[in-house]
């Protein structure tokens, strides 16, 4: 089976300017996560989705970072405006359902860099 | 709240020599663990999972992990390493319930030296 895509998987931008990025999650896969990766730590989650709706986004920084999942397949995370500190590795993951049994499946990532 | 420590940041070691890569958790509920594998410009890959049953779990590359409920630990071991297996070790922790997120610890890197 096809896996996680993600793209792009470099971008590198100036703070202040906008900035996103895409990922289309496994085929059939419900739950969709995003996570921010920042050097020489673990993931940690920013949003998740069952189909089409927010189940948490408790740790995502709304008054910049924006997420949709248009029609419960693919998914964007925006970042407006960016920050130093928004430098960092974006990946996204998908899974069958949202139950903490269920294994994730990773994308490569998205690596930002922020000038 | 659930937490995972990873207890070595980075693991030197020799090829062909055995290797642990410690990790412990903290959680009040039942727990899934997982170890999942991070080579270079990649994203995570799952190596192995303990969901119930047998506490000790095994890869298709070699590595096994035990789960020890007493000491609340997840260790990895692989007798034997390659080359190849040099790259970021994550452990992380789920449980059921309003428990479901996946809690990662700050990873460990295996360099496998020649």
């Amino acid at each position: 089976e096809a896996g996680v895509a993600q793209s792009p998987r470099y971008k590198i931008i100036e703070k202040r300017q906008s900035v996103a990025f895409w990922c289309n999650p496994i085929s059939g896969h419900a739950t969709l996560y995003w996570y921010q990766q920042i050097l020489g730590q673990g993931p940690k989650l920013l949003i998740q989705f069952q189909n089409n709706g927010v189940v948490d986004d408790s740790q995502l920084p709304k008054d910049r970072f924006s997420a949709e999942r248009l029609k419960g397949v693919d998914s964007t995370l925006k970042i407006q405006p960016a920050k130093l500190e928004d430098s960092a590795v974006y990946l996204c993951a998908s899974s069958l359902g949202g139950g903490g049994a269920r294994p994730q499946h990773f994308g490569d990532g998205t690596r930002l860099s922020i000038l | 709240a659930q937490s995972v420590t990873q207890l070595d940041s980075q693991v030197p070691v020799f090829e062909e020599a055995p290797v642990e890569l410690r990790c412990n958790y903290s959680s009040s509920v039942s727990v899934y663990l997982f170890w999942y594998v991070q080579y270079p410009n990649q994203g995570l890959q799952l190596l192995l999972k303990y969901l119930s049953g047998s506490t000790l779990v095994e890869s298709i590359n070699g590595f096994e992990a035990e789960f020890n409920k007493s000491q609340t630990s997840f260790h990895l071991r692989k007798p034997s390493v390659h080359i190849s297996d040099t790259a970021e070790y994550f452990c992380a922790v789920s449980g059921s319930g309003s428990n479901y997120k996946l809690t990662f610890g700050k990873g460990t890197l295996l360099t496998v030296n020649p």
